[in-house]
């Protein structure tokens, strides 16, 4: 059976400081990747996403990015935080052409 | 551009009855729908899809219909549940690609 492992599941960082965030995928080959953000108000935003190794798709302009060292690995990373970057992160995966989508146990990260 | 929208951020319906959510949605090349789930803090599970060559899927207390020409999609949940209290997302994709999502709908079951 497929699993998407995702951490830290909570971080605090200060403003200005890097960041980076884990996401791998067991059971399954060649997925397409995500990473979403939960804000208040706009429920799930599509960051970015990724059909294959060194892939990446940016949705919205950010203070992030995104990289696929890996078939089963997608990192999300900022060099420095801002206090927007608050938020609610989740990592995904899918295999087409099966559409549904799931998703890993989320990050809370706080930027103070 | 929000292609997917949920217009009620919440809904409260008492134990047994019926509820219903609601989605619409404003890109014709989607051709695939789904529903998730979401408790705090965990993320969101899959709870039932529809294609777009179907009006309706059910799967046990869950019911998703579909009208394409009026862009809009709902789920029913019958007899609902105090579990069932949560946040219910609305997504679409086309071409079984990336999932675009709605802002949500908080549902609370009330005994």
């Amino acid at each position: 059976s497929q699993t998407i492992h995702q951490w830290p599941a909570t971080l605090v960082q200060p403003v200005g400081s890097p960041l980076s965030l884990e996401c791998t995928v067991e059971g399954t080959s060649n997925p397409n990747l995500y990473w979403y953000r939960q804000a208040a108000g706009r429920g799930l935003q599509l960051l970015f996403y990724s059909v294959g190794i060194g892939q990446i798709s940016s949705e919205v302009p950010q203070n992030l990015s995104a990289s696929r060292p890996q078939d089963r690995q997608f990192i999300l990373s900022s060099k420095k935080l801002l206090l927007s970057d608050s938020g609610f992160y989740l990592c995904a995966w899918s295999r087409p052409p099966v559409a549904e989508a799931f998703f890993g146990q989320g990050t809370r990260l706080t930027v103070v | 551009d929000q292609q997917v929208k949920q217009n009620s951020p919440s809904l409260s319906v008492q134990e047994g009855r019926i509820s219903i959510l609601n989605c619409d949605y404003t890109n014709s090349m989607f051709d695939y729908f789904l529903w998730y789930k979401k408790y705090p803090a965990e993320g969101p599970t899959f709870l039932i899809s529809i294609s777009s060559i179907k009006d309706k899927n059910e799967d046990g207390r869950f019911t998703v219909f579909l009208n394409k020409s009026a862009k809009h999609l709902s789920l029913h949940i019958v007899p609902s549940q105090p579990g069932d209290s949560a946040v219910y997302f609305c997504a679409a994709s086309a071409g079984a690609q990336k999932l675009v999502f709605g802002q949500g709908t908080r549902l609370t079951i009330n005994p």
